[in-house]
């Protein structure tokens, strides 16, 4: 039930755009996305619930198409900062009974 | 406002023993989750409990137990721990069980010799 993202590891130059895919095998209620870095806890970045919606966080959006069961992250002019694991999160149901990570997407930015 | 707050950030145990992890969620947030995260992997669900009853359990043995009180409070409780029990555990809160931000602790270094 763990959601498959792609791809697995992105290198990008400053300025430069990403997309990062998430994919479930079940129907989506709401897919969440996270940034990672190491040795740090997940920090939030967006949520996005059923009814394929999209929305945007200054430079980095995402879109959820709930009857493809997929989601992606833009993340556009990148920055240093945006260096890190990205994981989407996906809840199958309204009564939260489980929350699934995505595989990861390992993001460097080099300058 | 505090965020959630886990103890202790770092431990070390030995195989067999037993471990209990703490965690204070968001003020006002009743919702509380656990989760696994082993080196180079993504964070793995392991409980979540609302409103002191558990309503959500991933695919982890028996040793691992939690619970929640009155406070909204949390703790995770892992019997018989073995080497691979090794990892980062996460909890995180929400004000309700789905459909809103999730946010995470700092987590608690657990080292397994």
């Amino acid at each position: 039930q763990q959601p498959v993202q792609s791809p697995q590891a992105v290198i990008l130059r400053e300025g430069e755009d990403a997309v990062i895919n998430c994919s479930s095998s079940k129907a989506l209620y709401s897919v969440h996305w996270y940034r990672q870095k190491h040795g740090e806890a997940p920090v939030f970045l967006m949520i996005l619930l059923k009814g394929g919606e999209q929305k945007g966080h200054e430079k980095i959006s995402a879109s959820f198409n709930e009857k493809k069961q997929q989601s992606s992250l833009y993340l556009t002019a990148s920055q240093l900062s945006y260096s890190g694991t990205y994981f989407c999160g996906t809840e199958i149901s309204s009564t939260g009974n489980q929350f699934y990570f995505g595989t990861g997407t390992s993001l460097t930015v080099i300058p | 406002d505090a965020g959630v707050t886990q103890s202790p950030t770092h431990l070390i145990k030995t195989r067999g023993q037993q471990v209990t992890l703490r965690c204070s969620p968001i003020s006002g947030h009743k919702s509380v989750s656990w989760y696994q995260q082993v080196l180079g992997q993504g964070p793995q669900f392991i409980f979540q409990y609302y409103e002191k009853e558990e309503r959500g359990r991933g695919n982890f043995p028996d040793r691992f137990s939690a619970r929640q009180f009155p406070n909204y409070s949390s703790e995770l409780n892992v019997n018989a721990l073995l080497l691979g029990d090794s990892a980062l555990y996460l909890c995180a809160s929400r004000s309700s069980f789905s459909g809103n931000t999730i946010y995470f602790g700092e987590g608690s270094w657990l080292t397994v010799v």
